[in-house]
């Protein structure tokens, strides 16, 4: 019954790769979000999707790519890892994405580590 | 730049004290702020959040204070527990067109000694 899932929970992998983290939410929530947190703990919005339409999209360099099949998934492509990518990454969703009152529930977060 | 910035990054107390965590943020059109608890390998979770027509609120064990005129937040813990040792952020949605999107503070660490 988890609310906000995401897989892989450990990624290592070599510079120059290419991957994906999958993000799932059963909450019914209409809008879903990528952070970034590095290695200081500072949290950053990278994107944000409301009924699979992107609504934000920080400056982050493109090889990030976000991908919503449905209104439940927010996958994140990465290609080309580079070293600075390492960090842990979480998934969010919330009801609307209203500005004023919605909560943003957090997935338990994937550890990714470019060698 | 607007930020949400804290003053103290780590916080030590002993357990059923109570807890003051602060918070400084500098963007005035910020109408929504919200507490944030993030224990050891987990994502952050929801704690309390309080809307700018709003000074106070309370929660059970925890309070917000907000004050508009000095920009500044506070979570208030009370007869903290060693299950609070976490790391706390304060975060902050300037509404308008910031659509959902939450500016988050460094985060403090609290311990709490038993």
């Amino acid at each position: 019954d988890t609310a906000v899932s995401q897989t892989p929970k450990y990624l290592v992998t070599q510079m120059g790769n290419d991957k994906s983290i999958k993000c799932e939410q059963n909450l019914g929530h209409d809008t879903m979000y990528w952070y970034k947190q590095d290695s200081k703990k500072f949290l950053k919005i990278m994107f944000s999707y409301n009924n699979k339409e992107l609504i934000i999209n920080e400056t982050v360099p493109n090889r990030f790519s976000p991908k919503s099949p449905d209104k439940a998934h927010l996958n994140l492509h990465i290609n080309s890892l580079e070293l600075g990518d390492s960090a842990v990454y979480f998934c969010a969703s919330s009801q609307e994405g209203r500005p004023d009152t919605d909560t943003q529930y957090f997935g338990p977060g994937t550890r990714l580590t470019v060698l | 730049g607007e930020s949400v910035g804290l003053h103290l990054p780590t916080l030590s107390v002993q357990e059923g004290d109570n807890s003051i965590i602060n918070c400084a943020y500098s963007n005035s059109a910020s109408d929504y702020f919200i507490w944030y608890k993030q224990e050891s390998g987990k994502g952050p979770q929801f704690i309390i959040d309080i809307r700018s027509n709003m000074d106070k609120r309370q929660g059970q064990r925890v309070t917000v204070l907000l004050n508009k005129t000095v920009k500044h937040l506070s979570l208030q813990i009370a007869a903290t527990q060693p299950g609070d040792s976490a790391v706390y952020f304060c975060a902050e949605n300037a509404g308008g067109t910031s659509y959902g999107k939450l500016t988050f503070g460094q985060g403090t660490i609290l311990t709490v000694h038993p």
